[in-house]
């Protein structure tokens, strides 16, 4: 069955600190990726996607991952976190085109000290 | 517009009492899933409708779990003599259309106890 793995469970960074999320997932055919992320007290919002193309995607709020196709990866990354950045994320995928269901990594909490 | 909505935002019920959730899509959206967030883990796939049918129900956990779209748009999960295993927070999410390269807009969730 396919799956995605989050590496980090807790991450805890200083403000200005530079963010890497690990990600990796299961599946040999093609794939959409998300990373999605909630604010405390808030609901699950899209931080950004990928579907084809340009394997570096922006999304909100300076974030940015890679997709390497060879490792199963899309990490997330932000050169400089700032205190509002203290969420959850996590990483999604589902299978091109076919089903639509969302099969996400069980997330990593960031804690961004001001 | 107004995002998707779930009612009641929570939930405590006792061990064999049957609960019902509510999830309001955004208008105009015609698939709508549900998933599960237990503590520590990230959500978990139920069911997903397009339109009024269950599209793909898979990821239900046994039979007492059961949800309907009888006029595709409120979607309705129900679960049949609640277990202390069922607690956990319960996500709605709807999309334009289905296929992959729909975003799933979330709800807020309704976190179920069951004591």
């Amino acid at each position: 069955a396919q799956s995605v793995s989050q590496h980090n469970h807790h991450v805890i960074l200083s403000e200005a600190a530079s963010l890497e999320l690990g990600c990796n997932y299961s599946y040999g055919g093609t794939v959409n990726l998300f990373w999605y992320v909630q604010y405390p007290g808030q609901h699950l919002q899209l931080l950004l996607k990928y579907f084809s193309g340009d394997p570096l995607v922006k999304g909100i709020k300076g974030f940015e991952a890679e997709f390497i196709k060879s490792k199963f990866s899309f990490n997330l990354r932000k050169p400089s976190v700032q205190w509002s950045d203290t969420a959850e994320y996590f990483c999604a995928v589902n299978l091109f085109q076919a089903g639509t269901a969302l099969i996400f990594g069980k997330g990593t909490t960031l804690s961004v000290s001001s | 517009g107004a995002g998707v909505s779930q009612t009641p935002s929570n939930k405590v019920t006792e061990k064999g009492k049957y609960v019902e959730l509510r999830c309001d899509p955004i208008s105009g959206h015609t698939a709508l899933y549900w998933y599960r967030q237990s503590l520590g883990q990230g959500p978990e796939f139920l069911i997903y409708f397009q339109g009024t049918g269950a599209a793909d129900d898979s990821g239900l956990p046994n039979d007492r779990f059961f949800a309907v779209r009888p006029e595709g748009s409120v979607s309705t999960l129900k679960i049949q003599r609640t277990e202390r295993g069922d607690s956990a927070v319960y996500l709605c999410a709807s999309s334009l259309t289905s296929g992959g390269y729909n975003e799933q807009f979330f709800g807020p969730g309704t976190r179920l106890t069951v004591l």
